[in-house]
């Protein structure tokens, strides 16, 4: 049973528009929830992170949203673009286990021209 | 700056066969990890290390063994290759701190016949 749920499986978005994926988790241990970003034939790749400790981060067009109180986080990808095709995966792990992660089944995002 | 280098790239096994996953890093991270990776179900632990001569089972240890004589190296071992092993196979490596940046390798493709 995953601990970390994603969705969706996948999803299509146009040039320009805005492309969000959903994680829920259930161990409250979780205190730390980085995103990660595959290309095919490439390993995963850290996008960004964010501690409970605040709502909302942003680097450039990547925005997550966090919500402590429903155990939820979620993407947004501003103005996305078909650089942007790829499968982004959430994760969660425990303070003081650095580096061991529960990832979530992975999005895959297509951009259209 | 090599990050963590997996060899072989691709492999193709008969069922009951045994081989090595080679995994390198030259980050000095004392943590390291293999996950696998199968469609709908994100990155999985096998076995992590938080350093040399240390090992513990993660989600999916069964069929795989582990074991760690230096910082660098983290072989993956599987004893009797089976159908269901496969996958896609990532080592991955970071500082044993909290909110920690996992590095993973470019996997290897092992297919069991």
């Amino acid at each position: 049973q995953q601990q970390v749920k994603q969705s969706p499986q996948s999803l299509i978005v146009q040039k320009g528009g805005i492309s969000i994926i959903n994680c829920a988790y259930e161990n409250t241990a979780f205190d730390y929830f980085p995103w990660y970003q595959q290309f095919p034939g490439k390993g995963p790749a850290l996008l960004i992170a964010i501690r409970p400790d605040v709502s909302e981060k942003k680097e450039g067009r990547f925005t997550i949203s966090f919500n402590k109180s429903a155990k939820q986080f979620s993407l947004h990808i501003m103005d996305s673009q078909p650089g942007d095709s790829a499968t982004y995966f959430c994760a969660a792990s425990p303070a003081q286990v650095g580096g061991k992660f529960q990832f979530g089944a992975g999005t895959q995002v297509v951009v259209t021209p | 700056n090599a990050g963590v280098t997996q060899t072989p790239k691709f492999q193709v096994l008969k069922t009951g066969q045994s081989m090595t996953l080679q995994c390198a890093q030259d980050m000095n991270h004392e943590y390291m990890s293999w996950y696998r990776q199968d469609p709908g179900m994100g990155l999985r632990l096998i076995h992590y290390s938080v350093g040399a001569g240390i090992t513990d089972q993660g989600e999916v240890p069964n069929g795989y063994n582990v074991s760690r004589s230096t910082t660098e190296d983290f072989p993956l071992r599987l004893l009797s290759a089976a159908p269901s092993q496969t996958s896609v196979y990532f080592c991955a490596s970071s500082r044993h701190v909290a909110n920690t940046e996992a590095f993973f390798g470019q996997g290897t493709r092992l297919t069991v016949v």
